[in-house]
């Protein structure tokens, strides 16, 4: 079965630091890792996706995530964190197969930047 | 830019009362899921439909019926609410499975609470 970890629920950071927000998957197989953003009563938002090629994932507003298979990881990061960047984080996996698989969510990590 | 889009947005029931939430998408994806999510769960996922007509269950199915007569439409019902079913209910669609295209777009939500 495959699972997502995000092992911490809260991440406190100051405004113009940069930002880490980890996680780590199991999959029986080669994944395709997702990070989403949620803000406060709205869905969630699609940040960034690691297929297959460059490690080194660039998304939306300047985040980006490291895709390492050896720890097998995928932490999200940002140089620089905003304040309106405080929001809830989710990692997903699914497996890199053929036709539809199931994509698995994290528990989500709440991402608190302090001016 | 297209949408989807979910209704209502705030819903409080009965126990033991059928509801109907709705979810419309605007893209024509051929994907389109249901999940809930609860403190420290994450999202799991309840049902998905591959196409008009064809569903199968997700992960927490029991209590809920979807049907898809049209790719743009894809409503859940809860037969008959329990209060274990209060929720925040998320609606999306992805246009392919797998590949470049497998990015899942969620809807705003529908809060649901069953008193």
């Amino acid at each position: 079965a495959q699972s997502v970890a995000q092992p911490e629920d809260q991440v406190n950071v100051a405004e113009g630091n940069p930002l880490t927000v980890k996680c780590t998957y199991s999959v029986s197989g080669n994944p395709y890792l997702f990070w989403y953003v949620q803000y406060p009563n709205r869905g969630l938002q699609f940040l960034l996706k690691y297929i297959t090629g460059d490690n080194l994932v660039k998304g939306s507003y300047g985040f980006e995530a490291e895709f390492n298979k050896s720890q097998t990881s995928f932490h999200l990061k940002k140089p620089s964190a905003l304040v309106s960047d405080s929001a809830l984080y989710f990692c997903a996996v699914r497996l890199n197969s053929g036709g539809y698989q199931k994509v698995t969510f994290g528990t989500g990590t709440k991402l608190q930047v302090i001016p | 830019d297209a949408g989807i889009t979910q209704s209502p947005r705030y819903k409080i029931t009965e126990t033991g009362r059928q509801v109907t939430l709705m979810c419309h998408q605007t893209w024509s994806h051929s994907y389109m899921f249901w999940y809930r999510q609860d403190l420290g769960h994450g999202l799991r996922l309840i049902y998905y439909s591959a196409a008009a007509d064809i569903t199968d269950k997700g992960e927490v199915p029991d209590g809920y019926v979807v049907s898809r007569s049209k790719t743009e439409n894809f409503p859940l019902t809860l037969e008959s609410a329990t209060r274990s079913q209060t929720s925040v209910y998320f609606c999306a669609s992805s246009d392919r499975a797998g590949g470049r295209k497998d990015t899942q777009y969620f809807g705003p939500g529908t809060r649901l609470t069953v008193l």
